[in-house]
């Protein structure tokens, strides 16, 4: 089945560093992906959806420049998290999905749990 | 977006089937069913999806309401590995919502052995 690759499963880090999360589509070409955050005990909050080669479209409420989308290739996008703060603690999770359609399933990584001090 | 709505928690014995009801009465002509399940700490697991036709696959049927305004997700021998939040969603695929996806609460199912 298709396998959706995200690194790092878990980042620990100081106020106001950056941190960017990889998302790779290993079996697939990933025409649309999509950035999610959990907070615990709560559902996936969707933050962003990028195309390949587009800028990326966020969600209302989630800022564009403190979470910057890349997505330059059909395999890899990228969320990079700037200047971090103990709020932005959360699970981030990404999602791929192929050409073959939009009602098609998406497939999911296995999340980044980041945590700021 | 079309909504959906879910039991909070559900319980279920080992071996036994399982059936886990949706309704989406608010459901368009072109919305898809989409059920994906979480396990802790993990990233959601795509189960099944469909449009009007009941669906099968190796891990469960989707059984949809001939008005389309309700679904049930069948497991049909639940395992202790089912024990997960399942989450069923609307997926439109058409306009500019690249068919996303918007995740409600689920259904939390415990799986007693």
């Amino acid at each position: 089945g298709a396998v959706v690759s995200q690194h790092p499963s878990r980042v620990i880090c100081k106020s106001g560093t950056s941190v960017k999360i990889e998302c790779r589509s290993l079996d697939f070409q990933a025409t649309t992906m999509f950035w999610y955050r959990q907070f615990p005990k709560q559902s996936l909050m969707l933050m962003a959806t990028s195309n390949e080669g587009s800028k990326a479209t966020y969600e209302q409420g989630v800022e564009k420049d403190k979470f910057l989308i890349n997505h330059a290739s059909l395999t890899l996008s990228t969320l990079t998290v700037t200047s971090a703060h103990p709020e932005d603690s959360s699970f981030y999770i990404c999602s791929a999905r192929g050409r073959t359609g939009n009602n098609q399933p998406q497939h999911f990584g296995d999340g980044t749990r980041l945590s700021i001090l | 977006d079309a909504k959906t709505t879910q039991p909070n928690s559900m319980e279920s014995n080992e071996e036994e089937p399982v059936h886990l009801p949706c309704n989406h009465s608010t459901i368009s002509g072109t919305d898809y069913i989409h059920w994906y399940r979480q396990l802790p700490s993990q990233g959601p697991e795509y189960v099944i999806h469909g449009l009007t036709s009941n669906v099968n696959n190796r891990m469960a049927s989707l059984a949809i309401a001939e008005d389309r305004k309700s679904s049930t997700l069948i497991l049909h021998r639940a395992t202790l590995r089912d024990a997960a939040v399942y989450y069923c969603i609307l997926c439109n695929a058409g306009g500019t919502s690249y068919g996303k996806l918007t995740f409600g609460q689920g259904t939390i199912l415990t799986v007693h052995p």
